[in-house]
């Protein structure tokens, strides 16, 4: 079993839908990342959380850490937010990350 | 300056080439970092220099070779690649050194393609 599981792995919505992605995980950690990665580009980094929550415009970030749980919300979803989403757990020197949700948002 | 400027943006080189990536970041992070990225897959960590020094190789094989000349330069030598190391390289950096990551600062990454 990974040590950090996302869902869902695909999702497609219309323009303004709310969008949930979430991020499971099974050791501790002192930290979770999401991270954004347009087709063919960088990554950036939406945020990095420990506990709680973390908003940024139409972005929010959730984190639970004794159910071992995170999510990543959109609201007013836009075609401009589609991209790969990555979880990222925070390990020792270095990041495990999930295998990615691709988020679609059609017009 | 929060950016992490990766060059060149692609590269095509032969199995007998030598080439090299280049990164730079001029935000006085003392961690820096080699992803490899293959194509809808999340990227593989290779390389890790903290404080100037290489503190992780993740197995790496040896036709990749690090380097980190000051704290603000970070390249990859390559030598007598395999087509199957065709992928995306990704270079980030952190704050802190590596045993305290914080947040990650990615460049755009440089697209190799070896023939």
């Amino acid at each position: 079993k990974n040590e950090v599981e996302q869902s869902p792995q695909n999702l497609t919505a219309q323009e303004g839908e709310f969008i949930t992605i979430n991020c499971s995980y099974s050791v501790g950690i002192s930290a979770l990342h999401w991270l954004q990665q347009h087709p063919g580009g960088g990554i950036v980094s939406l945020f990095m959380l420990s506990s709680g929550k973390k908003k940024h415009g139409r972005l929010i970030a959730t984190i639970n850490i004794q159910e071992k749980h995170s999510s990543l919300h959109i609201t007013a979803s836009h075609p401009r937010d589609s991209a790969v989403y990555i979880c990222a757990l925070q390990g020792a020197q270095k990041l495990v990350f999930g295998q990615g949700t691709r988020l679609t948002i059609n017009p | 300056d929060t950016e992490v400027t990766q060059t060149p943006k692609h590269l095509v080189m032969g199995m007998t080439n030598k080439k090299s990536l280049k990164c730079e970041q001029h935000m006085g992070h003392r961690a820096m970092y080699w992803y490899k990225q293959k194509a809808k897959k999340p990227p593989e960590l290779m390389f890790v220099y903290s404080y100037e020094k290489l503190s992780i190789n993740e197995s790496v094989p040896s036709r990749f070779s690090p380097e980190c000349p000051n704290s603000s330069l970070l390249n990859l030598h390559l030598h007598a690649l395999q087509p199957e190391d065709s992928a995306l390289y990704l270079c980030a950096s952190s704050r802190w050194g590596a045993a305290n990551t914080g947040e990650l600062f990615f460049g755009e990454g440089s697209r190799l393609t070896v023939l």
